[in-house]
């Protein structure tokens, strides 16, 4: 069964901090890792990640995946009370379209 | 303009009643998602549907019934509505790309709450 695996589950900081997401997989055929935030409602797409090594960058966000070591981090840098959330990773395998998702990382950045 | 829209965006009914989720997107993607969030904000997938047809049928109770009237629309029924029921349903939708296969990000709709009480 595919499994995705968050860390931390929770994560207190202050605004300016920089904090790393951890996301480790299990995935059969993986094609691809996917970055999600959630806020009140939908999730919003960050990132999907394909090849490893490759870090992919939007602002203060960047991501990179590991796909040897079968993990991705997600970096925020310079942290601001905007950027609460949870923070939820997926990994999309072939022969089967839809996401595996991880449990999240509720990520609060206080003034 | 809202890309993926989910109605109601609040549902709350009594154990036993039967209703219906309405999602719609005007993005043009072939696949359409339904996906359930539990109290702890897990998010895990019931179906998926590509171009009307079922594509994944993950271990939900026949209670749930999806109906795809066309490529923009993927509804979800539910009959005999239960506590265990009671979650925020999501829909979301991608483009399937024969040149780089499952690398469409999903979009996902703002999400129903459903309480069954």
């Amino acid at each position: 069964e595919d499994k995705v695996v968050q860390s931390p589950l929770s994560l207190v900081v202050h605004e300016g901090d920089t904090v790393t997401l951890n996301c480790s997989y299990e995935v059969t055929n993986f094609r691809s890792l996917l970055w999600y935030k959630q806020e009140k409602k939908a999730p919003t797409f960050l990132f999907m990640l394909t090849s490893s090594g490759i870090e992919k960058k939007s602002g203060r966000l960047s991501s990179i995946l590991d796909k040897k070591e079968l993990f991705s981090i997600l970096n925020i840098t310079a942290t601001q009370t905007g950027d609460s959330a949870v923070y939820l990773c997926a990994v999309r395998r072939g022969g089967a379209d839809g996401l595996t998702f991880g449990k999240g990382t509720h990520l609060i950045i206080q003034p | 303009d809202t890309a993926v829209s989910q109605t109601p965006k609040y549902l709350v009914t009594q154990m036993g009643n039967d209703k219906s989720i309405k999602c719609e997107q005007n993005l043009g993607h072939d696949t359409m998602y339904w996906y359930k969030q539990d109290s702890k904000k897990f998010l895990k997938i019931m179906f998926s549907y590509n171009n009307k047809e079922l594509i994944i049928n993950e271990t939900v109770p026949n209670r749930f019934s999806p109906k795809s009237p066309d490529k923009a629309h993927l509804n979800l029924h539910i009959n005999s509505l239960e506590l265990g029921d009671s979650a925020v349903y999501f829909c979301a939708s991608s483009q399937w790309d024969p040149a780089h296969p499952y690398n469409s990000p999903l979009h996902f709709g703002n999400g129903t709450r459903l309480t069954v009480t």
